[in-house]
């Protein structure tokens, strides 16, 4: 295990629903990521966070709304979403910002999402 | 443009087979490049980092190597066994300690067969 937990598993809502993804890093980082995994797309970086205060927001629609009330936890509430927005959410941690000086991101499993 | 470009797609390999997977990359100032594992169902694993002053950088049967000139990776797996089956990507890191300045590739899958 990479010290990065991720719930639920696997998450299946209608476009009117409104649910919660739970990311918990185990690993007393500081940096906290959202990013989204589609088939045959390279992993889309969706919302930083360092220290609980959001860094970088990379355009994404407000039907995501993150949220981060401390350095371990890590939400992205949902709502409203569309079928193209079906992929795997994943959340990462790391020690610090960026990938310089070897900074390692520890990914959690991820929540596969199917918007009906 | 940053970009990484993974070859192949896929691959298809009996077990026991050696295999070398690519990566090209066009990115500016480069950092450091990673390869991750990517198991089904599960997040992304780090593998190997390589610097620009690194050329080979093995984790057990796993080599990678870098040319920092032609701006090459691959990743090269000796004796493959089932447990390798998994999308492999290439990642790299430019710029200077800010978030999210890292560059991902859309990965290799890899299956052996036995």
């Amino acid at each position: 295990e990479t010290g990065v937990t991720q719930t639920p598993r696997h998450l299946v809502m209608g476009m009117t629903n409104k649910k919660s993804l739970k990311c918990e890093q185990h690993l007393g980082h500081n940096a906290m990521y959202w990013y989204k995994q589609s088939a045959k797309k390279p992993l889309e970086l969706m919302f930083v966070y360092n220290f609980k205060e959001q860094t970088e927001n990379n355009s994404v629609p407000s039907r995501f709304s993150p949220e981060c009330p401390n350095s371990s936890h890590l939400f992205l509430h949902l709502h409203t979403l569309q079928p193209e927005d079906s992929a795997l959410y994943l959340c990462a941690s790391s020690r610090q910002l960026g990938g310089a000086g070897g900074n390692e991101q520890f990914f959690g499993p991820g929540t596969r999402l199917t918007v009906l | 443009k940053n970009q990484v470009e993974q070859s192949p797609q896929s691959l298809i390999i009996l077990e026991g087979k050696n295999c070398t997977l690519q990566c090209n990359y066009t990115v500016s100032p480069f950092s450091n490049l990673r390869w991750y594992k990517q198991d089904t169902g599960r997040g992304p694993v780090s593998l190997t980092i390589m610097t620009f002053s690194e050329n080979t950088k093995s984790n057990g049967r796993y080599t990678a190597t870098l040319d920092a000139d032609t701006k090459q990776s691959s990743l090269h797996i000796t004796a493959s066994q089932l447990s390798d089956s998994a999308s492999y990507i290439c990642v790299v890191s430019w710029g200077g300690g800010s978030q999210g300045n890292l560059i991902f590739g859309k990965g290799t899958k890899l299956s052996v067969k036995p």
